[in-house]
């Protein structure tokens, strides 16, 4: 079992659908949680990030952690065909002085106008 | 723009040789990382330099080795290439790395293909 599980996709949707992206994972040091967007043929970037458990809102996107189910999720309200990306999960913990993020394998979304 | 860069964008080799990828950090930046992206494992994060000294090592073959420059440039260092070693080479900056909320910036990939 890898450690940060998430479905691959690809999710389609049409524009102005509420999109859930979720991952789950197994090892309960993970304090910071984030969310990446990758465009084809592009490096990732940071959507948002929350410590511990809890919600947090940017425009558009809320980033919700449970820490005690192990469960993470990104909501995009009134999605876009420029939300069309593979969306990575990643969460890390202090090891040796550095925070260094697992990722998940990403999720591909589709958004259709 | 994330102002990370990387070079080259793409790269064409045979098994068994041996290259150089380059990364140069955002300004002011002094953590560098690699990762090796590939359609069945993810992201994977290879190894990690701060101003110039290793300091974190993951799941890092040992043909392949890197290194920080005292100008904070990186460069990783793939020997005896395999076939599985196709993959999409990213390099990640961000200004230190002791803390979790310190942002990494990837650059745009280095595209390697070994036939």
């Amino acid at each position: 079992q890898k450690e940060v599980e998430q479905d691959p996709g690809p999710l389609s949707v049409p524009e102005g659908a509420i999109v859930s992206l979720n991952c789950t994972y197994s090892n309960s040091a993970f304090q910071y949680f984030m969310w990446y967007r990758q465009y084809s043929r592009k490096g990732p970037e940071l959507l948002m990030y929350t410590y511990s458990s809890g919600n947090k809102e940017d425009g558009r996107f809320t980033a919700q952690v449970d820490k005690s189910s192990k469960y993470i999720s990104l909501f995009i309200r009134d999605s876009q065909p420029s939300d069309s990306a593979t969306y990575l999960c990643a969460m890390s913990s202090a090891s040796g002085g550095s925070y260094i993020p697992t990722f998940g394998r990403g999720t591909s979304l589709i958004v259709h106008p | 723009d994330s102002g990370v860069t990387q070079t080259p964008k793409h790269l064409i080799t045979a098994t068994g040789q041996r290259v150089t990828l380059r990364c140069s950090p955002r300004s002011g930046d002094l953590s560098v990382y690699w990762y090796q992206q590939s359609l069945d494992q993810g992201l994977q994060f290879l190894i990690q330099y701060y101003n110039g000294e290793e300091r974190a090592k993951g799941n890092i073959l040992e043909r392949f080795s890197a290194q920080q420059f005292p100008d904070l440039h990186s460069e990783l260092n793939l020997s005896s290439l395999e076939l599985g070693d196709s993959a999409l080479y990213f390099c990640a900056s961000s200004v230190a790395s002791t803390s979790g909320s310190d942002t990494q910036y990837f650059g745009p990939g280095t595209r390697l293909t070994v036939l």
